[in-house]
């Protein structure tokens, strides 16, 4: 069965700080994807990014960096230099690729809270 | 019109109204899904749809029944809610894996915030 587990509920930091996002899944299958969504407070969720099981490679883009490393399940997001814009909920999701229709399992979600 | 749209954006019901969430998709996907979001809770999947075939149903109660009658539309009909019920409703759509690998990421509509009275 697959799991999201998103272990951090709510974090505060001050503005132009660095915060990482945890993220650990559970999966049988060797293929799979992983996103990251963010969900400010107008509710609809915004894609991020997606990972490949098979791509480990870690990605940048702007402030935001991802580290998926297979070894430790872990799908973890940074945003460098925070800004108050970026307060939302953020949420960690994960499909397996091998079912007829990607069935999107997403973790409890971390609210990040950025205070100017 | 572009993306993930979810119609009425709020709602207020009676328990003993009957009611219906529409969703329609404009991005060529093939599966369909309903989520419900409460507070304080995790985005819980109700129902996939592939195809228009529906695919996975999370023991949702009967008082919510989907239809889908085509890969663009997905309908969410309400009766008897409970206040518990209560939640935000997002529609999302992606693509199927098996046919096309990348772009599998699911796009949201912006939910229906429903409240029942």
């Amino acid at each position: 069965a697959q799991k999201v587990t998103q272990a951090q509920t709510e974090i505060s930091v001050v503005e132009k700080e660095d915060v990482t996002l945890d993220c650990v899944y559970e999966t049988r299958d060797t293929t799979y994807y992983l996103f990251w969504y963010k969900q400010p407070p107008s509710g609809e969720l915004v894609f991020l990014i997606r990972r490949n099981s098979f791509d480990e490679q870690n990605e940048i883009s702007g402030r935001y960096s991802w580290n998926f490393q297979k070894s430790t399940s872990s799908f973890n997001f940074t945003i460098t230099a925070s800004q108050v814009v970026d307060s939302a909920v953020y949420f960690c999701a994960l499909s397996e690729a091998d079912s007829s229709a990607s069935k999107i399992i997403f973790g409890s979600g971390t609210r990040l809270s950025i205070r100017p | 019109e572009t993306g993930v749209t979810q119609t009425p954006r709020h709602l207020v019901m009676g328990m003993t109204n009957k009611k219906s969430l529409k969703c329609e998709q404009h991005l060529g996907h093939n599966a369909m899904y309903w989520y419900k979001q409460s507070a304080k809770k995790p985005l819980e999947l109700m129902f996939v749809y592939n195809f228009k075939e529906q695919t996975e149903n999370n023991s949702v109660p009967s008082r919510f029944s989907p239809e889908c009658p085509n890969s663009s539309h997905l309908f969410l009909h309400l009766h008897t809610l409970q206040p518990e019920d209560s939640a935000l409703y997002l529609c999302a759509s992606s693509q199927d894996p098996l046919i096309r690998q990348e772009n599998t990421e699911a796009f949201f509509g912006q939910g229906t915030r429903l409240t029942v009275v």
